[in-house]
């Protein structure tokens, strides 16, 4: 069966160092997103992208964010100068439909800011 | 926006017995998913259910658009059913006339002990 994948699984980073997050999203799907959990918490919206554009972001989603399909097949997330806050799992998903279609979800990356 | 509401929010069973996780939602909604969230943090997709039943295994569920909420049942829990259930749903206006993004509840954390 078709899987989103993630890497890393884990990182761990010095506070202020740039991170990206990388996913694979299955392969005829169009439509990508980001969502974050931090630890105990609700999961959240962060931005969904289609087309080669940020379709839809969330007020978490600030300037230190940023995302890009550099080819392909990838999905990155990227962050400029890591907070301590900003330590959390960090879920990438697709789907092939907006609006009434399935969101697959990859395993996660777990982020650490030290 | 649309609120989620998941109960209960902890539930502790022994191995064999079963359960039903409940999700109420406070909008009409172009989709529904479950989600189980292991212990490792990993976020597995269990169904897609904006309406009617479903099963698979153990597992099934059931969304009543209607009336505005949804169950999940875990017939004969074992260990491995461990872990956080998520209902998200989707219900705002995107550009095409869905809705792109999924709003999560605060989960239901299930412990099945041996």
């Amino acid at each position: 069966e078709p899987e989103v994948t993630q890497t890393p699984s884990h990182q761990v980073t010095q506070m202020g160092q740039e991170v990206i997050l990388r996913c694979v999203p299955i392969s005829n799907h169009l439509y990508f997103y980001w969502y974050r959990q931090i630890l105990g918490q609700k999961v959240e919206f962060l931005v969904s992208f289609y087309n080669n554009e940020i379709s839809e972001k969330s007020e978490i989603f600030d300037d230190q964010f940023s995302v890009e399909r550099p080819d392909g097949s990838n999905f990155t997330l990227k962050i400029r100068s890591t907070k301590l806050e900003d330590s959390a799992m960090y879920f990438c998903a697709s789907s092939w439909l907006v609006g009434t279609g399935e969101l697959f979800f990859g395993e996660g990356s777990r982020l650490t800011v030290l | 926006g649309i609120q989620v509401e998941q109960s209960p929010p902890d539930l502790i069973l022994q191995e064999g017995a079963n359960s039903t996780l409940r999700c109420n939602f406070s909008d009409s909604v172009n989709n529904l998913q479950w989600f189980h969230q292991n212990p490792w943090g990993q976020l597995i997709n269990l169904f897609y259910i904006p309406s009617g039943t479903k099963q698979n295994g153990r597992l099934s569920a059931t969304t009543v658009a209607t009336e505005r909420y949804s169950l999940l049942y875990i017939s004969s829990s074992q260990t491995t059913d461990s872990g956080v259930y998520f209902c998200a749903v989707d219900a705002s206006e995107g550009p095409q006339g869905g809705s792109e993004k999924l709003v999560f509840g605060k989960g239901t954390k299930l412990t099945v002990n041996p």
